[in-house]
């Protein structure tokens, strides 16, 4: 059973940086394929995709946030850090974690993936306020 | 990025009513498309995958087609408990994008 669980703190002062934790078990990030990304949705607002790390440590961001986001991972530990710096009130936001799921198609040999996320964390709730 | 556009942005039906939520791609996804039901204060539940898969554990009356650039997630028959908010979401590109969500709610 695959499980993830989000951790940091619950408020920041406006320019801080802010590290989150997504804790997991049920698989493995070593593991061929495996991801794991981070979204966030504001009060009353849509789903924001924000970035994702695969097993094999390739990273992809959101363009519009690339360069306030960081994405690690730490295998022996089951976890990934997002970091997003100089905080700012419109940044107040659930913050979830959840597992990249695969499912092959096609002929053998020739095969291609679709991707979904289909594991989440409950969220935390991040507040960006002075 | 891929926008993501779908239609209505709320919809009020009643139960045993017949619904379809539109998702249009600002360009052609094939069918790298996802359908997530979110109920508030809880986290995203996939649904619908690779456009018209239906996840593990998800009733049949939840149904998605479409390929290209339009989409549709369909219920067939409202039950009490799907009442929720509903994404559709891009995965062609790295740069995942969801729709701005479609809120079902009480007739």
């Amino acid at each position: 059973q695959i499980t993830l669980k989000e951790s940091g703190p619950t408020l920041v002062k406006p320019t801080q940086t802010l590290t989150l934790t997504c804790t997991f078990s049920g698989f493995s990030l070593s593991t061929s394929g495996v991801g794991v990304g981070w979204i966030r949705q504001p009060p009353g607002k849509a789903l924001e995709w924000l970035a994702l790390i695969y097993w094999n440590d390739d990273k992809r961001y959101s363009p519009s946030l690339k360069s306030r986001l960081t994405i690690t991972k730490d295998t022996s530990k089951n976890q990934v850090v997002l970091t997003m710096t100089n905080m700012d009130p419109v940044d107040t936001a659930t913050y979830y974690c959840a597992h990249r799921g695969i499912a092959a198609a096609g002929p053998a040999g020739s095969e291609y993936y679709y991707y979904y996320m289909d594991v989440w964390g409950k969220g935390t709730t991040v507040t960006v306020s002075s | 990025d891929i926008q993501m556009t779908q239609s209505p942005s709320s919809l009020s039906a009643s139960v045993g009513d017949r619904v379809t939520i539109t998702c249009r791609a600002s360009q052609s996804i094939s069918s790298y498309l996802n359908w997530y039901q979110q109920k508030p204060g809880k986290a995203p539940k996939l649904l619908i995958y690779a456009a018209s898969s239906l996840q593990s554990g998800v009733p049949s009356r939840f149904s998605g087609s479409g390929s290209g650039t339009d989409f549709t997630l369909t219920i067939s028959s409202l039950q009490p408990e799907d009442f929720a908010t509903y994404y559709c979401q891009q995965s062609y590109s790295t740069s995942v994008t969801f729709g701005q969500g479609t809120k079902l709610e009480i007739k």
